[in-house]
């Protein structure tokens, strides 16, 4: 399998669960990426990793915990939502943390009831 | 002022037509132009990149970069209804701590 994939494609949780989001690349690229997209907004950066350090991390609540265990592993843990974080959650990697010609998952639709 | 100003559509053009996607950016940092293509219920997939000034052409696309004016465009000849998509531009500085700035995204629909 090639590029960069997500799991699980769709996930619909209680604002009281725990879940996790994964995110494996195949591209031997050394930085990984959280994105939110939600409706008419723009991507918004949640976090990056670059060589499995945390370099950025965009004022996101802490019932957001990332997790790079590895350069080709990135988790999302997810706990206590809100319903406003309902959205589509993409992972996205590229070579180095410049950010230039980042390669996307086909992300996580994410419900939060 | 956004960053990145992006029309968001729909924007929807006849089968065979040239279609022209736009964006403006204030931060005259930026040197990385990207425009991505997303299909509903999927994630953005990179269409063409653009360092700097200038167009760069790829089969059916080219994308032009005016600097000066801080405006992109994502041109595409004989649009077929599989261009049907979502087109969003990014953008980025230099250097390890830059990042990329999306746009909104434009809605294309190609008819018959």
């Amino acid at each position: 399998e090639t590029g960069v994939t997500q799991t699980p494609r769709h996930l619909v949780m209680g604002m009281t669960n725990k879940k996790s989001l994964k995110c494996e690349q195949h591209l031997g690229h050394n930085a990984m990426y959280w994105y939110k997209q939600s409706a008419k907004k723009p991507l918004e950066l949640m976090f990056v990793y670059s060589l499995e350090e945390r370099v950025e991390n965009n004022s996101v609540p802490s019932r957001f915990s990332p997790e790079c265990p590895n350069s080709s592993h990135l988790f999302l843990h997810l706990h206590t939502l809100q319903p406003e974080d309902s959205a589509l959650y993409l992972c996205a990697s590229s070579q180095a943390s410049g950010h230039t010609e980042a390669f996307f998952g086909q992300g996580t639709r994410l419900t939060v009831v | 002022q956004k960053e990145v100003e992006q029309d968001p559509g729909p924007l929807s053009v006849p089968e065979g037509a040239i279609v022209s996607l736009n964006c403006t950016y204030s931060n005259s940092a930026f040197q990385y132009f990207m425009w991505y293509r997303q299909y509903s219920r999927k994630g953005p997939e990179l269409l063409m990149y653009t360092y700097s000034s200038g167009n760069k052409e790829d089969g059916r696309f080219t994308a032009q970069v005016d600097k000066s004016s801080k405006y992109i465009s994502l041109f595409i000849r004989d649009s077929q209804p599989s261009d049907s998509a979502t087109y969003l531009c990014a953008m980025g500085g230099s250097g390890t701590a830059s990042k990329l700035t999306f746009g909104t995204g434009t809605r294309l629909q190609v008819t018959l």
